[in-house]
Order: structure tokens, then sequence, then C-alpha cells
């Protein structure tokens, strides 16, 4: 069955640094996003990308967060000057049409800001 | 986005049949009813996806009466591997991006 693989599984970063956070979706999908889930609490939606372009995002997803399709494969989510608050599972996902058939999630990144 | 109501917590034994309920009194006419399942430090993985009557698969059954203000999501005969937290979404085929509410914790035991 494919899968959405996220890297690295484990991101432990200094508050203030700026963590990339990597995707790689299935390969015939063309909706891409990202969630997180603070421990303890909801998935939240961030933001949608399509067509190299982000569709929709959140009131989360403000100017410390950027995604980025830098080539045909990876899907990448930077977070500038990490704070306290962003430590959190950080989940990819991937879609082939929309909502369609549903989102390929990945396994995550828990990323801890120290 | 619809609201949706389902229980926070259910207990099961193995072998057993499971359903979890969802109310969404508020659904719109261009509404799915989508079922995601979550294990600890996972991603959701998409269960199972219907707009009216029933919708089966070989990991559930999707019930959702004429009237669309709920559904039932049915777990046949259950393991331990089952233990998940299962949520139920409504929103349209063509939404960028997912609600996810508290969701429902299925614990099963042997």
């Amino acid at each position: 069955e494919p899968e959405v693989t996220q890297t690295p599984s484990h991101q432990v970063t200094q508050m203030g640094q700026e963590v990339i956070l990597r995707c790689v979706p299935i390969s015939n999908h063309l909706y891409f996003y990202w969630y997180r889930q603070i421990l303890g609490q909801k998935v939240e939606f961030l933001v949608s990308f399509y067509n190299n372009e982000i569709s929709e995002k959140s009131e989360i997803f403000d100017d410390q967060f950027s995604v980025e399709r830098p080539d045909g494969s990876n899907f990448t989510l930077k977070i500038r000057s990490t704070k306290l608050e962003d430590s959190a599972m950080y989940f990819c996902a991937s879609s082939e049409d929309g909502g369609r058939y549903g989102y390929t999630f990945g396994s995550g990144t828990r990323l801890t800001v120290v | 986005l619809a609201k949706t109501t389902q229980p926070i917590s259910m207990d099961s034994y193995e072998g057993q049949e499971v359903n979890i309920t969802c109310s969404h009194n508020n659904i719109a006419t261009n509404d799915y009813i989508t079922w995601y399942q979550q294990f600890p430090s996972q991603g959701p993985r998409f269960i199972i996806q219907g707009y009216k009557t029933k919708v089966t698969n070989e990991v559930a059954s999707l019930f959702i009466p004429a009237d669309r203000k709920s559904s039932t999501l049915s777990l046949p005969r259950v393991s331990l591997s089952d233990t998940a937290v299962y949520y139920c979404l409504v929103g349209t085929i063509n939404d960028y991006k997912l609600s996810f509410g508290a969701g429902t914790t299925v614990t099963v035991r042997a």
C-alpha cells in the first residue's frame, strides 16, 4: 500500500531556531497538506497545497510557517524562529482528488522545542 | 462545516462488534461523512466514507439513515489492535481541510 513518508521522525530544536520538516507524498497524488497535533489535543489543519500554491491555510499558519514543493517528490514545512508552543506532532497528508478517496497521512514528525 | 458529536469513549471485548454513532444535525446537501482511525503517535488513517444508506469495505461498515443527521461506524469482531481513536468528519469532497474533533477512544479488552 502506498505511503506518505515523513522525515525526521523526531526533531529536537532550540527555541528561535528554524526547522524544516520533510514529506514525500504518494506519487500520483495532487493535493498536499500539513496538520499538527499538540500532545493530548485535536488534530489541527495548518495548510493545503495544490498546483504549486497554497489553497487554504488556518489561523495557525502565520508568517512563521511556509511550505514548498522544491521538486517533484518532496513537500516541506518550514518553521522559522521556533517557539516552545510549536512542540507537537506534525503530520503530512496527501490526496488524489481532494477528499474524494480520503486523505493518506504520514506517521508524523515529533517536534520538540526546548 | 457541520458540527459532529460522538461519544468520548467506548469499551469493548475482543470478538465483539463495536458501533460508534456520530450526530451531525446540520449536515449540508453536499457533505459526505468520513471516518478516520488514529493510533497513538501515528497519523490518522482513512477508514470509510459515505453519502447515504450503507457502505461496506474490508474494514468497516457505515450506516447512514435517510435524514443523514447521524451515522454509525460498525467495526465487526474487534481485536486488541483496534484500540484507537475514531473520528467522524463531515464535509464536502472538495474541502481543502479536515476538521477533527476529539473523536471516540475505543478500548478493546481481552
